[in-house]
């Protein structure tokens, strides 16, 4: 069975701390990993992966794949309380348009 | 334009009534996902629509749940007799045609089932 799991399921940082969120995948016909940011109630679109060992970024965001180990890593520098929120890894299969959604990690950041 | 929409907000409802939800994607966009979250879990697929294509319930999880999809815009996700597991906040996601990866979310139905 298909499955995403993502680690720690929640964290607690102050502001200017780095963080780094897991997430790992069993998944056939895997096609691409994605990231999302969901802080109230609809999740906003953060990075699509689907190449090994190239780093996507944006701002003080960023993620890497490794598709030998099946995981990928979500880094946050110098967190904002702005940041906080649950972050929701995904994986898009190729045989199939839906999207297999883990958990999310809860991060709250404090001033 | 507009982002894709839900209504309502809010729904608070007695166990064993029916309920209806209604979602609006983003025009052109042709595929239409409907997904559920439970407090304190991740999204739970529900139903998938793709242009005229047959829809995919795999993801539904029991009869009383169905969703239809008119004239290929706006969604209606339907739950029959109404029952306390079923609360949870159900949202809705539009995409292009093969972009699946790339869903467009709108703000959730909070649904509450007494």
């Amino acid at each position: 069975e298909d499955k995403v799991v993502q680690s720690p399921l929640s964290l607690v940082v102050h502001e200017g701390d780095t963080v780094t969120l897991n997430c790992s995948y069993e998944v056939t016909n895997f096609r691409s990993l994605l990231w999302y940011k969901q802080e109230k109630k609809a999740p906003t679109f953060l990075f699509m992966l689907t190449s090994s060992g190239i780093e996507k970024k944006s701002g003080r965001l960023s993620s890497i794949l490794d598709k030998k180990e099946l995981f990928s890593i979500l880094n946050i520098t110098a967190t904002q309380t702005g940041d906080s929120a649950v972050y929701l890894c995904a994986v898009d299969p190729y045989n199939t348009d839906k999207l297999i959604f883990g958990t999310g990690t809860r991060l709250q950041v404090f001033p | 334009g507009a982002g894709v929409s839900q209504s309502p907000s809010n729904k608070v409802t007695e166990k064993g009534k029916d309920v209806e939800l209604r979602c609006d994607p983003i025009s052109g966009h042709t595929a239409l996902y409907w997904y559920r979250q439970s407090l304190g879990q991740g999204l739970e697929f529900l139903i998938y629509f793709q242009g005229n294509s047959a829809p995919d319930k795999s993801g539904l999880p029991s009869d009383r749940f169905s969703a239809e999809r008119t004239g290929g815009s706006v969604s209606t996700l339907t739950i029959q007799r109404t029952q306390q597991e079923d609360s949870a906040v159900y949202l809705c996601a539009s995409s292009r045609l093969g972009q699946s990866y790339e869903q467009y979310f709108g703000p959730g139905t909070r649904l509450t089932v007494t």
